[in-house]
C-alpha cells in the first residue's frame, strides 16, 4: 500500500494557482517527499522534492509543515498543458530496501 | 541531467514469444533500477527492484520466471517478458535511482508499450 493519500481529482482554470495536498502520516524521520507529474503514455516526470519547510524551483513550490505529516504542491498560474496526474511519494522501506509505491495520484484538469 | 531511456518505445508481438525491454541511465550511474507496469487509467505498479550485479527482488505476485530482469552494468537493466500472452499487454516503465549528496531520487524512463496479439 502507498504511504500517501491525495485527492483523486481536481479542476482548475488557466492562470490560477493550484494547490494539491498530500497526507503521509507515517513518514519516517529520514524520508523525503517527492512529487511527479505524468502525462498519458509517458513515464512520470520529477517535479520537486523536499524534506521540510519550503522548496521552490522553476516549475513548482513544495510546502511541508513542521510535523511533516502532509505536504502541498503548489503550481503557479497553471496552463492547459499542466493537465496531468500528479503523484506524491514517500519511499517505502518494507523488506529492507527503499522503493516507491504509487498511490492513485491526483488527476488535475485545467480548463480554458 | 538525469535522463533515463527505454528501448523499444513500443512493441507488438505474437502470443508465446519473448520480448526484451532495455532501460538505460544516460548521464548517471544507477546501482538500483526499478520496473513498473501500468494498465490504462491505473497507477504504476512496482514489479521488481533491479540491483547491479545481483538478483532482482520481485514484488509479491510477480512471477520471476516470467519477467526476467538483468542488471549487468551501472547504466543498463533489461526486462524480458517470456512467453508473452495478451494479458501481459501493458505499459512498462523503468526508473533509475540517482545517488545524490543528501537523498536518492528516482528518474523514470518514457515507457514501453507492449501489445501481445
Amino acid at each position: 500500500l502507498a504511504k500517501t493519500t491525495q485527492p483523486i481529482s481536481m479542476d482548475s482554470y488557466e492562470g490560477q494557482e493550484v494547490n494539491i495536498t498530500c497526507s503521509h502520516n507515517n513518514i519516517a524521520t529520514n524520508d523525503y517527499i517527492t512529487w511527479y507529474q505524468q502525462f498519458p503514455s509517458q513515464g512520470p516526470r520529477f517535479i520537486i522534492q523536499g524534506y521540510k519547510t519550503k522548496v521552490t524551483n522553476e516549475v513548482a513550490s513544495l510546502f511541508i509543515p513542521a510535523d511533516r505529516k502532509s505536504s502541498t504542491l503548489s503550481l503557479p498560474r497553471v496552463s492547459l498543458s499542466d493537465t496531468a496526474v500528479y503523484y506524491c511519494l514517500v519511499e517505502d522501506e518494507t523488506g529492507g530496501y527503499n522503493k516507491l509505491i504509487f498511490g492513485a495520484g491526483t488527476r488535475l484538469a485545467v480548463h480554458p | 541531467g538525469a535522463v533515463v531511456s527505454q528501448h523499444p518505445s513500443w512493441v507488438i508481438c505474437k502470443s508465446g514469444t519473448s520480448v526484451k525491454i532495455e532501460c538505460r541511465s544516460l548521464d548517471f550511474q544507477a546501482t538500483t533500477m526499478f520496473w513498473y507496469r501500468q494498465f490504462p487509467k491505473q497507477s504504476l505498479m512496482l514489479m521488481a527492484t533491479s540491483n547491479e550485479g545481483s538478483k532482482a527482488t520481485y514484488e509479491q505476485g510477480v512471477e520471476k520466471d516470467k519477467f526476467l530482469i538483468n542488471h549487468a552494468s551501472l547504466t543498463l537493466s533489461t526486462l524480458t517478458v517470456t512467453s508473452a500472452h495478451p494479458e501481459d499487454s501493458s505499459f512498462y516503465i523503468c526508473s533509475a535511482r540517482r545517488l545524490a549528496e543528501s537523498t536518492d531520487t528516482q528518474y523514470f524512463g518514457p515507457g514501453t508499450r507492449l501489445t501481445v496479439l
